[in-house]
């Protein structure tokens, strides 16, 4: 099992321009989650989805958008990139139920920078 | 409100000095879990640990122990024996059964650096 795939790992971004995160999980896991990890703030929930065409916001979504056309696809989507969303981001899959007995699979992260 | 507070941002130890991580939460839910992870340098998340609520007792993996105190509503973790491999930042993260959406809320993070 691949697990949690996140693409790409590095990216630079002009001020403005746009983007898509990938996230793409192989678990069959029906929720879904993207987080942003910034200095001295932890990770902070962008977005979630508990299931294929269900999706809402989490604590930051302003600037992001999400999908869910799929049980494996997660893709964020950067419509108009700024400096402030420069930070490091993580997908991350869970069954739902299994928080006892899964846990949570995270991605490796994408590092993005926004000049 | 969930929340969860690591009120210690930085903690630098010498070697095999043994080392406290604090974890406080707040959640309404009766059902939750509680993590640990570790961030390398390598930037990846390392899972640690997870505790759900019903369970108080102390756990101990290797150099590595819990404490979770739900009348404190801590959730700590120790490092016995710290070593230079150990330096990371570590998070605390809770996840709340009611709401049923899996979604995780993590602390700050605590940057531990252990020098040799």
């Amino acid at each position: 099992n691949a697990g949690v795939t996140q693409t790409p790992k590095f990216q630079v971004l002009k001020t403005g321009q746009s983007m898509t995160l990938q996230c793409a999980q192989d678990m069959n896991h029906e929720y879904m989650s993207w987080y942003r990890q910034d200095p001295g703030m932890g990770l902070r929930l962008i977005h979630y989805s508990v299931g294929a065409g269900i999706t809402d916001q989490g604590e930051v979504p302003n600037g992001y958008n999400v999908s869910r056309s799929t049980t494996e696809d997660f893709p964020l989507r950067l419509l108009s990139a700024a400096p402030s969303q420069t930070s490091v981001y993580f997908c991350a899959s869970r069954k739902q139920g299994g928080v006892r007995i899964y846990g949570y699979t995270f991605g490796s992260g994408t590092r993005l920078t926004v000049v | 409100a969930q929340k969860v507070t690591q009120a210690q941002t930085e903690i630098s130890v010498v070697e095999k000095e043994d080392v406290t991580l604090d974890c406080v939460y707040e959640t309404r839910d009766t059902t939750y879990y509680l993590f640990w992870y570790k961030q390398p340098p390598s930037g990846e998340l390392v899972f640690l640990i997870r505790r759900n609520s019903f369970d108080e007792q102390n756990e101990i993996s290797g150099r590595y122990s819990w404490n979770f105190q739900k009348s404190t509503s801590s959730f700590n973790f120790t490092i016995t024996a710290s070593q230079v491999v150990d330096s990371a930042v570590y998070f605390c993260a809770l996840s709340e059964e009611r709401s049923n959406t899996g979604k995780l809320i993590f602390g700050q993070g605590t940057t531990l650096q252990v020098k040799p």
